[in-house]
């Protein structure tokens, strides 16, 4: 199955707000309002920002931020703080054979 | 607390098995599925399989059905992913990761990832 699209690099300033896209089809980010967002610093592992498209895990500053508009899911992360520069992944749910597919990821500098 | 705690860093020549192995504490193990998840080199995430460790019920990704084995032994709480014969290509950081209760793709816990070298 392909991966979901997104963006190979985005940058932002401090203070600045971001986002970050995902692009997928009609089997997967289109059918279910299952997308999840995923974190990754050099070295670590992934973390959960945003799950079912929207909600955020207890924990997650309030400054991370998900939506939808058909196949294409969102990540905005407003108020960029130094500590933001990482790798994001999107992730979506495309039903019980393929279960999920994630996207290439984005790196996100903050200049 | 939850922690899912992966086995060591291994360095195998192509050709020879492996198994590596995720341990769960803090939570109902037989409750969530665990899903596995590859890294290559400077490269993204690929989900890879995912088992629930109350029936041992399975799903792997097309792209990596046949290719390894997933399973779990509930007694003591891990779930395992293992190799028959490496290949230079399998070099990569392999994490697991536990899905969320309504197992509908978020993978809200992961462990620490268990870095795989397959070099002659």
């Amino acid at each position: 199955q392909s991966a979901l699209t997104q963006p190979a690099s985005v940058s932002g300033s401090p203070g600045q707000s971001i986002t970050i896209s995902c692009t997928g089809t009609s089997s997967d980010v289109g059918s279910y309002n299952l997308v999840s967002w995923y974190q990754q610093h050099p070295g670590k592992a992934p973390k959960l920002m945003i799950y079912e498209g929207s909600k955020r895990p207890s924990g997650v500053s309030n400054r991370f931020s998900g939506s939808k508009s058909g196949n294409t899911a969102s990540l905005t992360i407003s108020g960029l703080q130094a500590e933001d520069e990482a790798d994001y992944y999107c992730c979506s749910y495309a039903g019980s054979s393929t279960y999920v597919v994630f996207g290439g990821g984005t790196k996100l500098t903050v200049l | 607390e939850v922690q899912l705690v992966q086995s060591g860093a291994e360095v195998k020549k192509p050709g020879e098995s492996l198994k590596i192995s995720c341990k769960g504490s803090g939570y109902s193990f037989t409750s969530y599925w665990i899903g596995w998840v590859r890294q290559m080199p400077g490269k993204g995430l690929e989900w890879m399989g995912i088992i629930y460790p109350g029936d041992s019920d399975t799903r792997y990704s097309p792209s990596f059905q046949g290719q390894v084995t997933i399973s779990a032994d509930k007694s003591i709480s891990t779930a395992y992913l293992q190799w028959s014969s490496l290949k230079a290509s399998d070099t990569a950081m392999y994490y697991c990761a536990r899905l969320g209760m309504g197992a509908t793709g978020e993978f809200d816990y992961w462990g620490q990832g268990t870095l795989v070298t397959v070099s002659s």
